[in-house]
């Protein structure tokens, strides 16, 4: 079975730049996720999305962070412009069984914001 | 912000030994889940554990839970260098669909 596809695998950018990322679930799994996480630290969801529907995305920084699941298959998640702060590794997941219950990751883009 | 944490948050053991990690939280959970990092890599599942459940166990593996303390453990017996990572206590918040991750202990298991 194929995992969760993301890419880049690495992206280097100055700040005010623009920078998306992409991801492929897991055929057949419903439930998408973004976290973030930042070196250290554990990973921060978000966005969660449930077939192309947002479940919640109230830790997304609006003003400069989009998301969408098209046709509730793949998914683009977007910086625009960036910050020095969010230099991350931005990893993508999917579920099948029920919302939250064994996500499967992605192998994740490291992110650098000079 | 990110509730309950990791317990040590660094463990360094022998090849052989047994390796304990501890998950505290504040709040009500619907289900726990423990995960493994390898470095510059993606999360991969290790166990679930249900608010009413006490133990369970995965080849290595053994997970407790007391939702009276509010805390679980992680056992892995009979450590190998490969099981060389960070591990990660998530909790599905009671009330909540969000998942929400400790910051993480890095365990090394020395050959």
């Amino acid at each position: 079975e194929a995992g969760v596809a993301q890419s880049p695998r690495y992206k280097i950018i100055e700040k005010r730049q623009s920078v998306a990322f992409w991801c492929n679930p897991i055929s057949g799994h419903a439930t998408l996720y973004w976290y973030q996480q930042i070196l250290g630290q554990g990973p921060k969801l978000l966005i969660q999305f449930q077939n192309n529907g947002v479940v919640d995305d109230s830790q997304l920084p609006k003003d400069r962070f989009s998301a969408e699941r098209l046709k509730g298959v793949d998914s683009t998640l977007k910086i625009q412009p960036a910050k020095l702060e969010d230099s991350a590794v931005y990893l993508c997941a999917s579920s099948l069984v029920g919302l939250n219950e064994k996500l499967f990751f992605g192998s994740g883009t490291q992110l650098s914001v000079l | 912000s990110q509730q309950g944490e990791e317990d040590p948050q660094a463990l360094s053991i022998q090849e052989g030994e047994n390796a304990t990690m501890n998950c505290s939280y504040k709040t009500s959970i619907n289900n726990l889940q423990w995960y493994r990092q390898n470095s510059g890599r993606g999360l991969v599942h290790l166990i679930l554990i249900r608010s009413n459940e006490r133990e369970k166990h995965s080849g290595r593996l053994r997970v407790t839970l007391d939702t009276s303390k509010k805390s679980s453990s992680l056992l892995i017996t009979a450590s190998r260098a490969a099981d060389t990572a960070s591990y990660f206590c998530a909790r599905l918040q009671g009330g909540s669909e969000k998942l929400v991750f400790g910051k993480g202990m890095k365990l090394t298991v020395n050959p």
